[in-house]
């Protein structure tokens, strides 16, 4: 079945240092999702990508899509403390109509 | 994630007895579903329902069982048959099943079993 791995799983960053996380799946996806969970919450919808190459921005938060719709990536720019938490990437597979997530990457920001 | 809620947010339970887990939503959402999440790993899909009186199994539906009887409610059973339940349990809800839709979720139910 559809896999979609996600590294790092952790990430330790100092307040103002940028970070990334990435996203690969096995098979194409018709679309990736990025949700936050932030610490004992659940998670929240942060963006969806559908079409091959595409960049979206957020503030400090940059999405891509990769050109093969098989990989993507979050970057945050100049991370603050309200960043903690896990990112999850979701991914649906072309042809699918379920949606695989990642294991996610937990942020920690040292301030 | 307003409108879908969980209860209740910590259940204990003896190892061996059935528990009934809750979701309601007020977002009028055809497509509800019950991930599963451990330490560690991402969400892990239980149980999907597209529609009223019509559900799915996921790729973890062994030891739970769920039904759709009204378009608000789709209850998670966690059953004696599953062998490792203690968990945090997260009830979720989309417009359709369609494969643009963003999924909405509840606050989410932890799971002890003793």
């Amino acid at each position: 079945g559809q896999q979609v791995m996600q590294i790092p799983q952790y990430q330790h960053v100092q307040e103002g240092e940028d970070f990334t996380t990435y996203c690969n799946s096995s098979t194409t996806l018709s679309n990736i999702q990025w949700y936050k969970q932030r610490p004992g919450g659940h998670p929240v919808f942060l963006i969806q990508l559908v079409k091959s190459g595409e960049v979206k921005k957020q503030k400090r938060l940059t999405f891509q899509f990769g050109e093969a719709k098989k990989n993507s990536s979050l970057h945050i720019t100049a991370t603050q403390t309200t960043d903690v938490g896990t990112y999850f990437c979701a991914g649906v597979g072309a042809g699918s109509y379920q949606l695989t997530f990642g294991k996610g990457t937990k942020l920690s920001v040292i301030p | 994630d307003g409108g879908i809620t969980q209860s209740p947010k910590y259940l204990f339970r003896k190892e061996g007895q059935n528990v009934t887990l809750s979701c309601e939503q007020n977002l009028n959402h055809d497509a509800m579903y019950w991930y599963r999440q451990d330490p560690g790993q991402g969400l892990r899909l239980i149980y999907y329902s597209q529609i009223v009186n019509d559900f799915q199994k996921g790729d973890i539906a062994e030891g739970y069982s769920v039904s759709r009887e009204k378009k608000e409610s789709f209850p998670l059973t966690v059953t004696s048959a599953q062998k490792n339940p203690t968990a945090f349990y997260l009830c979720a809800s989309s417009v359709t099943r369609g494969d643009t839709d963003t999924q909405y979720f509840g606050p989410g139910t932890r799971l002890t079993v003793l």
